[in-house]
């Protein structure tokens, strides 16, 4: 089985300030890691994924990810962000030869002018 | 327009009323799965299914139902709704499993 841990429940951060939202995840196999990002009063949208290859993934919007697997972890950085960026974040995993997307907690990120 | 759609988007019940929510999707993908979304739990995984007449249960399936007649369609059943099943819920699809899911617009339920 897999699991994903996002340690951060809120991140706050001023405008125009970088950012890293932190993913750990644990599996017994080859994982397939993903970020999803849920605005205000809508569904989840796909920022990036991870499926193989180069470790450092860009997403749309900015974002990019780096896939960690001697630490386990994927976390997802911008280095500048906007007003707009406010939202939920979503890190999820699923295993080679598993059939279930596992999601974190979720991370609200909260930008302030 | 690729899309996923669910039916109704908010829908206020009481205990013991049965109810479907639907979930439809119009890009021939052959996995879909329901999720509910819960204030710091995340999304968890209700019922998913892998192709027509595939299905089975994702981490928190107590008290639903699913069924996958046709491609585009997966219905979610609750027979006798509960309070503790308030929440919001999410249909999504993916061409396959391992794949990107695109997600419906989420469906919120009260169940008094």
């Amino acid at each position: 089985a897999q699991s994903v841990t996002q340690l951060d429940s809120q991140v706050p951060v001023f405008e125009e300030a970088p950012v890293e939202l932190r993913c750990n995840y644990s599996s017994s196999v080859s994982v397939y890691l993903f970020w999803y990002v849920q605005y205000p009063n809508q569904g989840l949208q796909l920022l990036l994924k991870y499926l193989s290859g180069s470790t450092l993934v860009k997403g749309i919007n900015g974002f990019e990810a780096e896939f960690n697997k001697s630490q386990t972890s994927f976390h997802l950085r911008k280095p500048s962000v906007h007003i707009s960026d406010t939202a939920e974040y979503f890190c999820a995993v699923i295993g080679t030869g598993f059939q279930k997307l596992v999601f974190g907690t979720g991370t609200r990120l909260l930008v302030s002018p | 327009e690729a899309q996923v759609t669910q039916n109704p988007r908010y829908l206020i019940t009481v205990t013991g009323k049965k109810l479907t929510v639907t979930c439809s999707q119009n890009m021939n993908h052959e996995y879909m799965s329901w999720y509910r979304q819960d204030p710091g739990l995340g999304l968890r995984q209700i019922y998913y299914s892998m192709n027509v007449e595939v299905t089975d249960k994702g981490d928190v399936p107590e008290g639903y139902k699913v069924s996958r007649k046709e491609k585009r369609n997966f219905p979610l059943i609750l027979e006798s709704p509960s309070p503790n099943q308030t929440s919001l819920y999410f249909c999504a699809s993916s061409l396959k499993h391992q794949e990107t899911q695109y997600f419906g617009p989420g469906t919120r339920l009260l169940v008094l």
